[in-house]
């Protein structure tokens, strides 16, 4: 199985950086998805890391070590827009699931 | 517009009715799935299909059934087994059979069973 672990809530100020950590252990590897998860919708992708180290995509980036079992988030000049929950996803074992973690719901205020 | 669609968005069923939840995708994906979300909660896998004519079970399969006879489609069919059935239910699809790829989602449908 997988153990997927994210903070529940964070609240940030617009403007702010806000970093949003995941730790998981899993059995196979094949790198890691970040979605973001507004309240009543669907998810939608927004990053996914293969090799270790930092991607970046525009105010948004992610931050992987295999070998540490480690992400993280990194949203930059918040938004109000960017209140949602975002979800650490690595691959599973095998085929083509995914498993979700339990998201992390961000609040960014004025 | 290529997509996925759900429908319908909410759906409300009486206890021990049958429901099926439609799924369908035109963005020529060989991959379908199903997930469950409890308030508060993460994705569940239900069930997944990597191509025509298969599927397997996820996570949370019991209560529920599936089909893929097209590769654009892939219903939810929320049995009277399904012990606590109300919750939001999402499908999505991935290009190829592999974990890497991604996922995309469609809106979602709401289930309510009164």
């Amino acid at each position: 199985g997988q153990n997927i672990d994210q903070p529940t809530e964070m609240t940030a100020t617009e403007g702010a950086i806000v970093q949003i950590n995941c730790t998981y252990q899993t059995s196979g590897f094949n790198g890691l998805f970040w979605y973001q998860q507004h309240a009543g919708e669907a998810p939608t992708f927004l990053s996914y890391n293969v090799l270790d180290g930092l991607e970046e995509k525009g105010r948004f980036s992610s931050f992987l070590s295999r070998s540490k079992g480690y992400s993280y988030l990194l949203l930059k000049e918040l938004q109000m827009k960017d209140s949602a929950s975002y979800l650490c996803a690595p691959p599973g074992d095998g085929a083509n699931n995914l498993f979700f973690g339990t998201g992390t719901r961000l609040t960014v205020i004025p | 517009d290529g997509g996925i669609t759900q429908s319908p968005k909410y759906l409300f069923r009486k206890e021990g009715q049958n429901v099926t939840l439609s799924c369908e995708q035109n963005l020529n994906h060989d991959a379908m799935y199903w997930y469950r979300q409890d308030p508060g909660q993460g994705l569940r896998l239900i069930y997944y299909s990597q191509i025509v004519n298969d599927f397997q079970k996820g996570d949370i399969a019991e209560g529920y059934s599936v089909s893929r006879e097209k590769k654009e489609s892939f219903p939810l069919t929320v049995t009277s087994a399904q012990k606590n059935p109300t919750a939001f239910y999402l499908c999505a699809s991935s290009d190829r059979r592999f974990s890497t790829d991604t996922q995309y989602f469609g809106p979602g449908t709401r289930l309510t069973v009164l």
